[in-house]
């Protein structure tokens, strides 16, 4: 079983949608959950992160963070053609000083 | 100055050739990493430097030789490569002074061995 698993996709919704993208985790040494943004041909970038189970809100963007159920969610409001990109959800172990990268997923917003 | 470089962006090599990829970071930042990246794959991790002292992920095939000259600066050293080592080379840096260890990316060199 992958220490991280994350919902496929790929995504494609029209402009102005909800978009969610969802990970699950194994290891509860995890204590950061990052999100990840990349663009085709480029390398990703940090969008944000949570420490606590709960929601952190960034502009459009929501992350959410269920440690009991090991769940962890990216929310986009009133989603942009600009967002189309790849969405890597990756929780970090700070002791080991390492990231675990979910699979990501590809989300295609058309307007 | 929060941008990590890499150099050069795209190289096309030969299975018998030897060849580098540069990364270089101004942040001062002490912890850098090599990633491997496949087409519709995360990022792999192959090599971190932290403090200058390395880690290596076993996997990684000895054709593979990270160098880190000082702590701006860290090297891959390519030799004798596969056409399967084709691939997005990321480079990271990382504050190991905060919590959160939030990693820096580089754009990536695209490395298509013949």
């Amino acid at each position: 079983q992958k220490e991280v698993e994350q919902d496929p996709g790929p995504l494609s919704v029209p402009e102005g949608a909800i978009v969610s993208l969802n990970c699950t985790y194994s290891n509860s040494a995890f204590q950061y959950f990052m999100w990840y943004r990349q663009y085709s041909r480029k390398g990703p970038e940090l969008l944000m992160y949570t420490y606590s189970s709960g929601n952190k809100e960034d502009g459009r963007f929501t992350a959410q963070v269920d440690k009991s159920s090991k769940y962890i969610s990216l929310f986009i409001r009133d989603s942009q053609p600009s967002d189309s990109a790849t969405y890597l959800c990756a929780p970090h172990n700070t002791n080991a000083g390492k990231s675990t990268f979910g699979d990501g997923t590809t989300l295609t917003v058309k307007p | 100055d929060t941008e990590v470089t890499q150099t050069p962006k795209h190289l096309v090599m030969g299975m018998t050739n030897k060849k580098s990829l540069k990364c270089e970071q101004h942040m001062g930042h002490r912890a850098m990493y090599w990633y491997k990246q496949k087409a519709k794959k995360p990022p792999e991790l192959m090599f971190v430097y932290s403090y200058e002292k390395l880690s290596i992920n076993e996997s990684v095939p000895s054709r593979f030789s990270p160098e880190c000259p000082n702590s701006s600066l860290l090297n891959l050293h390519l030799h004798a490569l596969q056409p399967e080592d084709s691939a997005l080379y990321l480079c990271a840096s990382a504050d190991t002074g905060s919590s959160t260890d939030t990693q820096y990316f580089g754009p990536g060199t695209r490395l298509t061995v013949l």
